[in-house]
């Protein structure tokens, strides 16, 4: 029972870089989401999936996009890393409707951008 | 609208209790409570829908009272694995960028031998 998994836990990138963190869900999932938790700050939403091929923005999209092929998968990408995205990134899923469905979170992200 | 934890941080021996509450601006359809240990993933606890109807989990258990927009946590004779950092996440409605969770800036329990 893999659950949510995250691949890489840690990456150190440098200013304008790019990269794809990958978030893959194994449950059957319809609903995704994407995290940031910076310290002290809780956990801010930047995109959400309702089902493959559909994906919408959440509170803090600016900088990143998403695509959602299948039901498994959900990558986020950075295209031009700046310093304000030094984060921890959690992927999530739930079953339907995040409301009233508890949501799954892999073990997150660790991205410094330098 | 983030909703508001309190307190930000509390200090418990083992076997005293605690209270967590999350208050909101907006009406809510929905309270959520996650715990997250360092360096860890939030873990899921409860959700309380609009009814305020009182949950249990164990020793922890939860309450929501609609007319306040309010939600309290509450953890009976704590134990050394309930330390943590504790978020509520709500939702205003049922669907659409609504249904989203908000979660609020967390309140770190810290429970001591």
């Amino acid at each position: 029972n893999a659950g949510v998994t995250q691949t890489p836990k840690f990456r150190i990138l440098k200013i304008g870089q790019s990269m794809t963190l990958q978030c893959t869900q194994d449950m059957n999932h319809n609903y995704m989401y994407w995290y940031r938790q910076d310290p002290g700050m809780g956990l801010k939403l930047i995109y959400y999936s309702v089902g493959a091929g559909i994906t919408d923005k959440g509170e803090v999209p600016n900088g990143y996009n998403v695509s959602r092929s299948t039901t498994e998968d959900f990558p986020l990408r950075l295209e031009l890393a700046a310093p304000s995205q030094t984060s921890v990134y959690f992927c999530a899923s739930s079953y339907l409707e995040g409301a009233n469905q508890p949501q799954h979170f892999g073990d997150g992200t660790r991205l410094s951008i330098l | 609208q983030q909703p508001v934890q309190s307190p930000q941080a509390v200090i418990l021996r083992e076997g005293e209790d605690a209270v967590i509450n999350c208050s909101s601006s907006k009406a809510l359809y929905s309270v959520h409570w996650y715990r997250q240990k360092h360096g860890e993933a939030p873990v899921f606890l409860m959700i309380l829908l609009k009814g305020g109807e009182q949950k249990g989990h164990e020793k922890i258990s939860a309450s929501f009272n609609e007319k306040k927009q309010q939600s309290s946590l509450y953890l009976t004779a704590s134990q050394l694995s309930y330390s943590g950092t504790y978020f509520c996440g709500t939702a205003s409605n049922y669907g659409g960028s609504q249904g989203n969770l908000i979660f609020g800036k967390g309140t770190k329990l810290s429970v001591k031998p």
